[in-house]
């Protein structure tokens, strides 16, 4: 079963406005952590932001919040104030409970394009 | 401080032959997991290391091996080289084995199969 669902394969937005980009997520576990990840051309595995299972409040960093719905199982990354540079593809991620270590489950990606 | 370091950056094989790739995590990490990306796919997870133990291992043949040094620099290897390995191959470095909130991604190594 598919844990991590993109369902936007490919998204645009004006320069300087705000982009939501979608990710649910499946896990029984009640101890989980959710990842933001950008992909540029290059390949280069950026990472943006993170949220845990127990964080009460959403997380942000910079121009990036991360929209966390727990009871819906959705952890959405918002980009407010979209530069050019933001296109790129974006990958939710999800890592389980302890007992899997590090290892992280990533969606099919959603690609992203800024326009001018 | 240096971030994850992976080379080579593109090599090209043939079916058949043997690849080592490598990784040195950022300083003071000790967690090395390695992924692999197919084009137009996420990444999916191949092996994860901490202090030299194997601690995780995703659903690949037994032809990909890995080790972690004493420096916690990590070597991944493919042996009989298949056409459908060619992929971008990642790692990424954290400071635990099990939690935290930092997966730390390399530039990666592309590697393409003729």
């Amino acid at each position: 079963a598919q844990k991590i669902t993109q369902t936007q394969p490919g998204m645009f937005v004006q320069e300087k406005e705000a982009v939501t980009l979608d990710c649910t997520y499946d896990t029984s576990d009640q101890s989980y952590g959710l990842f933001w990840y950008k992909q540029p051309s290059s390949g280069e595995m950026i990472f943006l932001i993170y949220q845990g299972s127990y964080d009460e409040q959403n997380a942000t960093e910079g121009r990036y919040s991360l929209n966390f719905q727990k009871a819906r199982k959705s952890a959405n990354l918002v980009i407010s104030a979209s530069q050019l540079g933001d296109s790129a593809m974006y990958f939710c991620a999800m890592r389980e409970g302890r007992e899997y270590g590090n290892k992280l489950v990533f969606g099919a990606g959603t690609i992203l394009r800024v326009k001018s | 401080d240096a971030g994850v370091t992976q080379s080579p950056t593109h090599l090209i094989k043939t079916r058949g032959q043997h690849v080592t790739l490598r990784c040195s995590p950022i300083s003071g990490h000790k967690s090395v997991s390695w992924y692999q990306q197919v084009l137009g796919q996420g990444p999916q997870f191949i092996f994860q290391y901490y202090e030299k133990e194997e601690r995780g291992r995703g659903n690949f043949p037994d032809r990909f091996s890995a080790r972690q040094f004493p420096n916690y620099s990590s070597e991944l290897n493919v042996n009989a080289l298949l056409l459908g390995d060619s992929a971008l191959y990642l790692c990424a470095s954290g400071k635990t084995s099990v939690w935290g909130n930092e997966q730390f991604f390399g530039p990666g190594t592309r590697l393409t199969v003729l």
